[in-house]
């Protein structure tokens, strides 16, 4: 399976900026996605990103908050935007193999906002 | 509105007996399925699928048995190990190339030595 990285791995913000998080895949996929998951919950997804064209967002996630970019078939960043303590999660950022018919995560980037 | 639902946030099991993860889902379009173990400060891993037209897939120590009559599916782990703790996902899209995985709330599974 393909291996996926992010950074930062963690990071502490305080209240009213933004942190751009970074996803990297060592082969080419079509099918990148960016899921949360806040504490105690199980995990939810964010929006599709597929290089070329806007990212698809899920219900209650907009653009504005959670901008994301796709220049490759290998990368992908996702920015939290104006954070506020509520966005305080877990986000990682998963591939849909081409050809298979699973997703694979990274390793997630926990974040914590003051 | 929780459309997979694991209803045991924790299970004990002894090492060397069967553990028996369950998931129920409300979706009736859900038509893959799959389970994920979680370590701490660690991405989900995959573990085992299964599609809607099969009831049981198998994959060394995991078997996961899906009953769509019931929108039930569970995963058997025999023999369970120590390294086998850890929190256990099950997940299910509404087409074979689940583009959208539903996730449940997650079972912490702790194998006693």
């Amino acid at each position: 399976s393909a291996v996926i990285s992010q950074k930062p791995s963690r990071d502490i913000c305080q209240r009213g900026t933004s942190l751009t998080i970074q996803c990297q895949v060592d082969s080419q996929v079509t099918m990148m996605f960016w899921y949360r998951q806040q504490p105690g919950q199980s995990l939810t997804l964010i929006a599709t990103a597929n290089q070329g064209s806007e990212a698809t967002y899920e219900s209650g996630f907009v653009i504005d908050k959670f901008p994301i970019s796709r220049p490759n078939l290998t990368f992908s960043t996702l920015t939290v935007s104006n954070m506020s303590p509520e966005d305080s999660s877990i986000y990682l950022c998963s591939v849909e193999e081409n050809g298979r018919d699973t997703q694979y995560f990274g390793p997630g980037t926990r974040l914590t906002v003051l | 509105d929780q459309q997979v639902k694991q209803n045991s946030p924790s299970l004990s099991v002894q090492e060397g007996r069967i553990s028996i993860l369950n998931c129920d889902y409300t979706n009736s379009m859900f038509d893959y399925f799959l389970w994920y173990k979680k370590y701490p400060a660690e991405g989900p891993t995959f573990l085992i699928s299964i599609s809607s037209i099969k009831d049981k897939n198998e994959d060394g120590r995991f078997t996961v048995f899906l009953n769509k009559s019931a929108k039930h599916l569970s995963l058997h782990i025999v023999p369970s190990q120590p390294g086998d703790s850890a929190v256990y996902f099950c997940a299910a899209s509404e087409t074979f190339g689940n583009e959208k995985l539903t996730f449940g709330t997650g079972t912490r599974l702790t194998i006693i030595p």
